[in-house]
């Protein structure tokens, strides 16, 4: 496509249940990331794709966290057992190469309950 | 780590005046990337500009300008003649020179254009 595409555009979820988001980087873009925002703060990298692997996973804040990229496009970041403090806007973005210019999609604003 | 402080929460700016904005960062790296992104409501982050630490010139993009202090880590931004499509938060990043496009973010500030 375009552009990053990020769906759901908005999430609302309750304290417990598990919810899926998903990142569909620029075609071509070999390098994707996940990074996460909350109210009032900059985002937070989470996890970075090199093609389908996790190369740098570190910035996965609990073993609740979890992503994948499994055909080195499409990426899903899956959350366990939501809690509250994980309402955030999780932003997603891709880049030609390791260090390319990143682009970044519109985000996917999660509410837990 | 890396740690990226912006200090100034809102700014605010007559129309087609200039507004700068402030950021400093710690790093114990003599090369680095530095970054200025623009966040509307939309929430999609866009490079405004971007400048190599290796470089002793001030970056510019159009009405964008950094000033890009080494020595004291000190990367500001001067948005002239602003608009009313700048208004926006903005966010100071750093990266390694080397690697992958980890960024850390400041705060941000908030830029709000007065007609």
């Amino acid at each position: 496509g375009a552009g990053v595409s990020q769906t759901p555009s908005n999430k609302v979820t309750e304290k417990g249940k598990y919810v899926e988001l998903r990142c569909d980087p620029i075609s071509g873009h070999t390098a994707l990331y996940w990074y996460r925002q909350s109210l009032g703060q900059g985002p937070e990298f989470l996890i970075y794709f090199q093609g389908t692997g996790a190369a740098d996973d570190s910035g996965l804040p609990n073993d609740r966290f979890f992503a994948v990229r499994p055909e080195g496009s499409v990426s899903t970041l899956k959350i366990q057992r939501t809690e509250r403090g994980d309402s955030a806007v999780y932003l997603c973005a891709s880049s030609l190469g390791e260090a390319g210019e990143l682009f970044f999609g519109e985000g996917s604003r999660l509410t837990v309950l | 780590a890396q740690t990226v402080t912006q200090s100034q929460p809102e700014m605010s700016v007559q129309e087609a005046e200039t507004v700068t904005l402030s950021c400093t960062y710690d790093t114990s790296e003599s090369d680095y990337y530095l970054f200025w992104y623009k966040q509307p409501p939309s929430r999609q982050m866009i490079l405004v500009i971007r400048q190599e630490a290796y470089k002793q010139q001030n970056a510019t993009e159009n009405r964008f300008s950094v000033n890009f202090q080494k020595a004291a880590k000190s990367f500001s931004l001067k948005i002239s003649d602003s608009q009313l499509g700048d208004a926006a938060m903005y966010f100071c990043a750093y990266r390694a020179l080397y690697g992958n496009n980890r960024l850390a973010f400041g705060k941000g500030n908030q830029v709000v254009v007065i007609p």
